[in-house]
């Protein structure tokens, strides 16, 4: 099931930050959080197993609820780089066969 | 890091023909690679799990026969679209683990006219 997403877009000026959530009404297991420039294919950037949170930038953060079942993408001090639609994908244990499910993802737009 | 490697980075096909799209891993091995298909300003939509001398699995609503996936070696996978229309121009991308991360390959824009 796919998880939902939320905002759908988002404005800021370079320097603010930001926060996109993500939930899903199944038991999470793990979330990827990634980020897509247009006409490119996703870049990883962290992922938040259950039992355990891993930090994949200096600016960048995630929570991980597992009673929620939800997610959260912190951008801090955000640079004119960080525009770019980003992705949750929920999946299994984290096993290298579980397909991930991804939301509609967030449309992120930073101006000078 | 992981790197998984697509190609053709695009292609132009003529409607009836097909078209191959190859994904490999190149340094990690990969007993399974995931196939993606993204519209325009959606989401990445999964098409099919495939799996090293297996059979691949396909999400409700894939065509087997018409997206063909063969899983030969543990670093190559390929997507064959056979029989192409105007309605299968998508951007395709492959996916594998080199776990607990997945790595994208950067993607096949496919059109055809």
């Amino acid at each position: 099931q796919q998880p939902v997403q939320s905002p759908q877009a988002v404005i800021l000026r370079e320097g603010e930050d930001a926060v996109i959530n993500c939930s899903s009404s199944k038991a999470l297991y793990s979330v990827h959080w990634y980020r897509q420039k247009h006409g490119e294919a996703p870049v990883f950037l962290m992922i938040l197993l259950k039992g355990g949170e891993q930090k994949g930038h200096e600016k960048i953060s995630a929570s991980f609820n597992e009673k929620k079942q939800q997610s959260s993408l912190y951008l801090t001090a955000s640079q004119l780089s960080y525009s770019g639609t980003y992705f949750c994908g929920t999946g299994g244990s984290g096993g290298s066969n579980y397909k991930l499910t991804f939301g509609k993802g967030t449309l992120l737009t930073v101006n000078p | 890091g992981a790197v998984v490697s697509q190609h053709p980075s695009w292609v132009i096909c003529k409607s009836g023909t097909s078209v191959k799209i190859e994904c490999r891993s190149l340094d990690f091995q990969a007993t399974t690679m995931f196939w993606y298909r993204q519209f325009p300003k959606q989401s990445l939509m999964l098409m099919a799990t495939s799996n090293e001398g297996s059979k691949a699995t396909y999400e409700q609503g894939v065509e087997k026969d018409k997206f063909l996936i063969n899983h030969a070696s543990l670093t190559l996978s390929t997507l064959t679209v056979t029989s192409a229309h105007p309605e299968d121009s998508s951007f395709y991308i492959c996916s594998a683990s080199d776990s607990p991360r997945y790595t994208f390959g950067s993607g096949t824009r496919l059109t055809v006219v």
